[in-house]
């Protein structure tokens, strides 16, 4: 079984600063999928950003980028030029590479951009 | 195209009702997930499907919950008899799948359930 720890229960940041959310997993896998998720106050969960273990290249989404450090088992969020609609939940998430298995979540990190 | 819908957006019930939450997932999509969120225990997944077939139950939490997916574009999560404790939103995921290879889930926007 995996785990996934969001270690940041809420942060806060101004409007355009650049703000880093952490997130650690343990897994016994060697081939796997990270994400993370934004759940806004309308609950819908959105995929921001993907990233396959087995690539060293960290997965960039225009203001998204991640850090993934596979050998200490972290995959941090990075955020820059923050904004007003970044306001939300995100959750770090686990799938286990191949087949059809489900996503393991962590708990969440509630981020808040102040203007 | 359409996302991954579900109904009802909304349920409010009393104890003891059956409650039946629906889902649509995308088409084409041969893989179909059930989640629930509460505050206390985060997101969790309930169940899952690929090909139509149940896959993983272990995460229903009691008898008293059961899903089935009759074809490749409908499946239900009921509960029956609900419990208050049963209340949290429920969200259905789809994606497309191989053996080798899997796709990011795409979640639907979710049914809030309310047991009183």
């Amino acid at each position: 079984a995996q785990t996934v720890t969001q270690s940041q229960p809420e942060m806060s940041v101004q409007e355009a600063e650049t703000v880093t959310l952490s997130c650690t997993y343990d897994t016994s896998e060697s081939n796997y999928y990270l994400f993370w998720y934004k759940q806004p106050p309308s609950r819908q969960m959105i995929l921001v950003i993907r990233q396959e273990a087995y690539k060293q290249q960290n997965a960039t989404e225009n203001r998204f980028s991640v850090n993934f450090q596979k050998a200490a088992k972290s995959f941090s969020l990075k955020i820059s030029d923050s904004q007003l609609g970044d306001t939300a939940m995100y959750f770090c998430a686990f799938r286990p590479g191949g087949g059809a298995d489900g996503l393991t979540f962590g708990k969440g990190t509630h981020l808040i951009i102040q203007p | 195209d359409a996302g991954v819908i579900q109904s009802p957006r909304h349920e409010v019930t009393e104890m003891g009702q059956e409650v039946t939450l629906r889902c649509k997932p995308i088409s084409g999509h041969n893989s179909l997930f059930w989640y629930r969120q509460t505050m206390m225990r985060g997101l969790e997944l309930l169940i899952y499907f690929n090909n139509n077939v149940p896959i993983d139950d272990s995460g229903m939490p009691e008898d008293r919950f059961s899903a089935k997916m009759p074809n490749a574009s409908f499946s239900t999560l009921k509960i029956q008899p609900s419990e208050p404790r049963d209340s949290a939103v429920y969200f259905c995921a789809s994606s497309s799948d191989t053996q080798a290879r899997n796709q990011p889930q795409h979640f639907g926007d979710g049914t809030r359930l309310s047991i009183l």
